[in-house]
């Protein structure tokens, strides 16, 4: 039973690149989110989608894109990488979003230098 | 505006004695509430969840949340910790009556520190 699988774990880019986090889930879920990680700030939104079709902006959106591609994946694209975009990257779904309670990837730890 | 605040960056606690994690919320109606636990180098763990009814809510792998409304306040307790408890934790809030996508608003986390 994988979960939710993200992929790369492990990403260094330099200013100005791009590239595209990719996540699914093998739960059947319907909703999909894409959380950052930094230190002293818990975790932040930056896309979810409620439902296959649907995308909605969350907290911190600016410099992302994503793209909900079937019920199993929800990818998270970066056009033009920033420093301040340096950060552990969280995928989740959720079964109940009604009542909150989301799986979590392992994470992708990306640095932007 | 919705928020969550953990007053602590660290805890530490002696293996085999009880410990507390605070955690406050501010948000409107009445929350949703949960506590996530994050090992080194992996994704957030669900531990428990409070919607309603009894004040006390159990968890896993011991854990327990007392809820006040009172106080606005959600504490993750254990009566008796343990070195593998040992984790960051996140205290998390879903306002109820928003749209049903489970969005969750996160604390910034408290390390624990048991310690033998």
């Amino acid at each position: 039973n994988a979960g939710v699988t993200q992929t790369p774990k492990f990403q260094v880019l330099k200013t100005g690149q791009s590239m595209t986090l990719q996540c699914a889930q093998d739960m059947n879920h319907n909703s999909m989110y894409w959380y950052r990680q930094d230190p002293g700030m818990g975790l932040r939104l930056i896309y979810y989608s409620a439902s296959e079709g649907t995308t909605d902006k969350g907290e911190v959106p600016n410099g992302y894109n994503v793209s909900r591609l079937n019920k199993r994946e929800f990818s998270l694209r970066l056009e033009s990488a920033a420093p301040s975009q340096t950060s552990v990257y969280f995928c989740a779904s959720s079964e109940e979003p009604q009542t909150g309670k989301a799986f979590f990837g392992q994470g992708t730890r990306l640095t932007v230098v | 505006a919705q928020s969550v605040a953990q007053p602590e960056d660290q805890v530490n606690v002696a293996e085999g004695n009880p410990l507390t994690v605070k955690c406050t919320y501010s948000v409107s109606g009445n929350p949703y509430l949960f506590w996530y636990v994050q090992y080194p180098n992996r994704g957030l763990q669900f531990l428990l969840k409070y919607i309603t009814g009894d004040n006390l809510v159990k968890g896993s792998y011991g854990f327990e949340a007392e809820f006040n409304k009172s106080q606005t306040s959600f504490h993750l307790k254990k009566p008796s910790a343990l070195v593998s408890d040992s984790a960051l934790y996140f205290c998390a809030v879903r306002a109820y009556g928003s749209s049903n996508t489970g969005k969750l608003i996160f604390g910034q986390g408290t390390t624990l520190q048991v310690k033998p």
